[in-house]
């Protein structure tokens, strides 16, 4: 059971919008539509914002959206906002297991 | 609302056992269709997958733990705990507990405890 990849960082500017990729394989991210996202502010709780894929609970803005493709999951913040900044990490079921990707620093220029 | 509450020491020594509980208030914890879930994250670092326990009793651990863990539900208290032997330094980190929904999501998580293994 390996962790999922994700890039390291991403920035954009105010109103852009930026896509973070989760790689995982044909035993994860590929073999269930059970992919979820969170967001963690600093010194902060994860928070939730897509699951299945591509679901929003309630309360998290429409600008977050999530996709997937073979093996590679994505979420999209469209009109980035400065309160977008934080950490991300995608999460997927995997044979009776959880793997997480490694986070992604998401910067607001 | 359910609301889940980690506690346990904040310091544990080396190749000693770690003992955490997580309380769930505003549900009960054998309702069903659920996964109660440990998280941990050390410092700087992200997150972690460490286990979970069905609330029929059955548990579920992460390979790389699997040999050091032990997972329980007490449902007369509403609460399931952790216990992680031989800790080593690698082993601080603040440990959450989380609930994990029927489709593999962590919808609800408790505040987190910064667990420190020092002597």
């Amino acid at each position: 059971q390996s962790a999922l990849t994700q890039p390291a960082s991403v920035s954009g500017s105010p109103g852009q919008s930026i896509t973070i990729s989760c790689t995982g394989t044909s035993s994860d991210v590929g073999a269930y539509n059970y992919v979820s996202w969170y967001q963690q502010h600093p010194g902060k709780v994860p928070k939730l914002i897509i699951y299945e894929v591509s679901n929003r609970p309630s309360g998290v803005p429409d600008r977050f959206s999530g996709s997937k493709s073979v093996n590679t999951a994505s979420l999209t913040i469209s009109g980035l906002q400065a309160e977008d900044e934080a950490d991300y990490y995608c999460s997927s079921y995997t044979a009776s297991t959880q793997v997480f990707g490694g986070g992604t620093k998401v910067t607001v220029l | 609302q359910v609301q889940l509450q980690e506690s346990g020491p904040g310091l544990v020594k080396p190749s000693q056992t770690l003992s955490l509980t997580c309380t769930v208030s505003g549900g009960s914890i054998s309702s069903g269709n659920y996964y109660w879930s440990w998280i941990r994250q050390p410092p700087g670092k992200g997150l972690e997958w460490i286990g979970f326990v069905y609330y029929s009793g059955s548990t579920y651990y992460s390979p790389s733990l699997k040999s050091r863990i032990t997972m329980s539900l007490d449902t007369s208290k509403n609460q399931f705990s952790l216990n992680l032997t031989s800790v080593t330094a690698a082993d601080t980190a603040v440990y959450y507990c989380a609930r994990l929904g029927y489709a593999f999501y962590f919808d609800l998580w408790g505040q987190g405890t910064l667990v420190t293994v020092s002597s």
